[in-house]
């Protein structure tokens, strides 16, 4: 079965402070696993995206851990900042070559300020 | 700036009518998908189409049923609402980086 587990469900961050959200999965037909971040009333956008012969991608404060042997991968958001409080779902996609992803099922970060 | 543009963001329906919610995409994407968003279940594929006329069932598409008629747009269709459809449906177009998605549609079926 294609699951991608996603925890925790809800992080409170101070400013400032790491947050790192975590994914697992057990189908080994996935080939691609982006971030995506969504603010409310909008459509969840693409952060950042890791392949699975790379260990970890950086850009900015945001750092993608991906460890294959584990099946699992992460998210850290280094220097936490009010503005990145959203929601942020996790997806790897599927080897089919219709571009089909399957998503975790969220974090809701929040920062204090 | 590519766009996937959802005609409604809000929408009101009663239980038993027919709703058409409109997904438009200008990046000329083979593949677009619909998903429905509910808290605690993340985003679940309902139904999705790579070519005009074709579509393919996702995970959840009991209730629902697709058009693609031209490659820009692609329609979902709630066959005779009901109110475990309340939701935020998401349309979305893939690259081979990643997904579009459109501000989504917030649909209350009453």
């Amino acid at each position: 079965q294609q699951q991608v587990k996603q925890s925790p469900q809800s992080l409170i961050v101070q400013k400032g402070g790491i947050s790192i959200i975590n994914c697992a999965y057990e189908n080994t037909a996935f080939d691609y696993f982006p971030w995506y971040q969504q603010f409310p009333g909008k459509g969840p956008a693409l952060l950042i995206a890791i392949r699975p012969d790379v260990s970890e991608k950086k850009e900015g404060r945001f750092t993608i851990s991906f460890n294959k042997s584990a099946k699992q991968f992460s998210l850290h958001i280094m220097d936490s900042q009010p503005g990145d409080s959203a929601t942020y779902f996790c997806a790897a996609r599927v080897l089919s070559g219709t571009y089909k992803y399957i998503f975790g099922t969220g974090t809701r970060l929040k920062v204090l300020a | 700036d590519v766009k996937v543009t959802q005609s409604s963001r809000y929408l009101v329906k009663r239980t038993g009518e027919k709703v058409f919610l409109e997904c438009v995409q200008d990046m000329d994407h083979e593949n677009m998908f619909w998903y429905r968003q509910d808290p605690g279940l993340g985003l679940r594929l309902i139904y999705f189409s790579y070519d005009v006329k074709m579509k393919e069932k996702g995970d959840i598409p009991e209730g629902y049923s697709v058009s693609r008629e031209k490659k820009e747009r692609f329609s979902l269709i709630l066959e005779s609402a009901s109110t475990n459809q309340t939701s935020m449906y998401l349309c979305a177009s893939s690259s081979p980086t990643g997904y579009t998605f459109g501000s989504g549609t917030r649909l209350t079926v009453v």
